[in-house]
């Protein structure tokens, strides 16, 4: 059982567009971290979120918390081809983190 | 600050060989996580160390073990490998597993099964 929801799974844009991605859970976490990975690379951490309804913006990403610590969105403007990666939501818990399957972007020039 | 170091990068093994991988924390991380990552199936959590204790452990077979020194390096083992143990290896530190805690990760090391 998968216990953070990615979606969409596979999302293939062109490049300039606007997109959002999801992560969904059941479960509430104590934190929440979003990662980009390229290909034959590990994950590279962009953000940490903790508290419930908090935004973080990093240039042209747009990371949101949900209330309930539950969910969180990733919101890119303007997409370029360099955002092109495995996207990747991990809830924490005290010992434990809990990965989504992620989301497959392709920014296409 | 170095980052996460795993290696080797890139190995090659017959079915039934066993194989080790090496993973140096971020100096100071006492917290060592390994996972298995395929395109089918994701990243798959296999177990954590912290202060040389395995915490946590996924589920996979018992020819996957690992341990962790005194100065926080970890090494993984699989024995008796198998065509589908081919996957990008991970290795993540962290400060501390409390609640806020954040990993980060190695470059991974690429296993191939033949």
């Amino acid at each position: 059982t998968q216990l953070l929801e990615q979606s969409p799974q596979f999302l293939s844009i062109q490049e300039g567009e606007n997109l959002t991605v999801y992560c969904n859970s059941s479960s509430v976490f104590s934190s929440l971290q979003w990662y980009r990975q390229e290909p034959g690379e590990g994950p590279v951490l962009l953000v940490t979120v903790v508290t419930g309804g908090e935004v973080k913006k990093l240039k042209r990403l747009t990371f949101q918390f949900g209330d309930a610590r539950k969910d969180s969105s990733l919101h890119i403007t303007a997409a370029q081809p360099g955002d092109t990666g495995l996207y990747l939501c991990a809830g924490a818990d005290f010992n434990k983190f809990y990965f989504g399957s992620g989301t497959k972007l392709n920014v296409k020039p | 600050k170095a980052g996460v170091t795993q290696t080797p990068r890139y190995l090659i093994k017959t079915r039934g060989q066993q194989v080790t991988l090496s993973c140096s924390p971020i100096s100071g991380h006492r917290s060592v996580s390994w996972y298995q990552q395929t395109p089918g199936q994701g990243l798959q959590f296999l177990f954590e160390y912290f202060s040389e204790t395995q915490r946590n452990k996924g589920n996979f077979p018992g020819r996957f073990s690992g341990r962790q020194f005194s100065n926080s390096r970890s090494e993984m083992n699989v024995s008796t490998l198998e065509l589908g143990d081919s996957a990008l290896y991970l290795c993540a530190s962290s400060l501390m597993l409390t609640a806020n805690t954040e990993a980060f990760f190695g470059q991974g090391t690429r296993l191939t099964v033949v």
